[in-house]
């Protein structure tokens, strides 16, 4: 258990809906990232947040927003869904203080966009 | 822009033999490497990573990685594998001077099977 939680571990939901992901970091950290894995494009970074500021931006569509709050935990919001959005997400979080310092992983949300 | 690749889709090894899980990078500047496994319908596992010093890095299960700059690779290794290693590996780089606005960029995984 890495320390991260997700939720929901499960979504499904019809295009054009808007969902969002929950995520709490590890006690301390204070970076949150997300990810989107999917079979055709890999494990993608989207967006870092660091004590609730942007910090660094991926290939986030401009559908998609995320926020992080003043007890950290972040949330992903995904809107006017369509099925290529279907993927697992991921949320990681590390301390934020050090370039070389590990992300740990959630275990992810799978969304099904039917 | 930084990469990595993962050569092989799958590696394939029985169990007791040596396994080694192929990756190499493209960063501007010095790098820090990271390998993940993923166990299925789970996130990801840390397992180990470079950061400086010593090429040969130890981590977690058994699992070392050996940092090669003048190849560019950081190849994962064990001395002797077992059925329960079976899973997605994942290697990782992010830029060294990209500071706490930290890119992690993703190989595309090798699928890792260790049989009987």
């Amino acid at each position: 258990d890495s320390g991260v939680t997700q939720t929901p571990k499960h979504l499904i939901t019809a295009t054009g809906q808007r969902v969002t992901l929950r995520c709490s970091p590890r006690s301390g950290d204070l970076s949150v990232y997300w990810y989107q894995q999917s079979l055709d494009q890999g494990l993608q970074f989207l967006i870092q947040y660091y004590n609730g500021e942007e910090r660094a931006k991926g290939n986030i569509l401009e559908r998609f927003s995320a926020q992080q709050f003043p007890d950290l935990h972040s949330e992903l919001n995904l809107s006017s869904l369509e099925l290529g959005d279907s993927a697992l997400y991921f949320c990681a979080s590390s301390a934020g203080r050090q370039p070389y310092e590990t992300q740990y992983f959630g275990p992810g949300t799978r969304l099904l966009v039917l | 822009a930084q990469s990595v690749a993962q050569p092989e889709d799958q590696v394939n090894v029985a169990e007791g033999n040596p396994l080694t899980v192929k990756c190499t990078y493209s960063v501007s500047g010095n790098p820090y490497l990271f390998w993940y496994v993923q166990y299925p319908n789970r996130g990801l596992q840390f397992l180990l990573k470079y950061i400086t010093g010593d090429n040969l890095v130890k981590g977690s299960y058994g699992f070392e990685a050996e940092f090669n700059k003048s190849q560019t690779s950081f190849h994962l290794k064990k001395p002797s594998a077992l059925v329960s290693d079976s899973a997605l590996y994942f290697c990782a780089v992010r830029a060294a001077n990209t500071g706490t606005a930290s890119k992690l960029t993703f190989g595309t995984g090798t699928r890792l099977q260790v049989t009987l």
